[in-house]
């Protein structure tokens, strides 16, 4: 089974509407990466978070990483065109950064 | 944040042929870079881990004879697929681990799209 585990898989919103994305592990983690993919390209990273119950901001995008650091959830504000792109969660699950299992994905698409 | 570079950014290659691709960190020393395949509306596999210096760890299933991995310097790792086939087609991403400025994380290079014919 899957370790890590997003939700949704695609999300379609409308120009200036809030969205989250979900991300749940089974096991207790180090760390938890956020990275945006836009289609063919790299990964650009977002934010990590490593304390239970951290929450960061840059620009319009949170994220939240729960107590038992078994869940963490990304919020963006009024999206724009520009946040489209695939968001990928990245779990340390061993202690370092040495080791990430990223989850399957959501596809965001952000309409006019 | 860090920068990494890759080149080639895309490759077409003829069966049986080898093609490396090259994985840089452009503005810090990376003793640990990363190597991941990517199929098509699918998550990143981790491949292998290179080490400066010393033997890459190659993930279960991975067959270290088919892709070579080489760190040669703290600033640049190279994969090498040989006797590439069609299957072998993939976006190749490379990462390079920079654990400097108080957030230790992987830095993604822009991937490489390697396709057999």
């Amino acid at each position: 089974s899957q370790e890590l585990e997003q939700s949704p898989q695609s999300l379609i919103v409308q120009e200036g509407k809030n969205l989250t994305i979900n991300c749940t592990s089974s096991k207790t983690l180090y760390g938890l990466y956020w990275y945006k993919q836009k289609y063919g390209e790299g990964l650009i990273f977002l934010m990590m978070l490593q304390k239970g119950g951290e929450e960061k901001s840059h620009e319009k995008i949170t994220a939240k990483l729960d107590e038992k650091k078994q869940q963490s959830s990304l919020h963006i504000t009024a999206s724009q065109p520009s946040h489209a792109g695939i968001y990928l969660c990245g779990a340390d699950i061993v202690g370092t950064a040495s080791k990430l299992t990223f989850g399957t994905g959501t596809r965001l698409q952000v309409t006019l | 944040g860090a920068v990494v570079s890759q080149h080639p950014s895309w490759v077409i290659c003829k069966s049986g042929t080898s093609v490396k691709i090259e994985c840089r960190s452009l503005d810090f020393q990376a003793t640990t870079m990363f190597w991941y395949r990517q199929f098509p509306k699918q998550s990143l596999m981790l491949m292998a881990t290179s080490n400066e210096g010393s033997k890459a760890t190659y993930e279960q299933g991975v067959e270290k004879d088919k892709f070579l991995i080489n760190h040669a310097s703290l600033t640049l790792s190279t994969l090498t697929v040989t006797s590439a086939h069609p299957e072998d087609s993939s976006f190749y991403i490379c990462s390079a681990r920079d654990p400097s400025g108080g957030v230790d994380t992987q830095y993604f290079g822009p991937g490489t799209r390697l396709t057999v014919l």
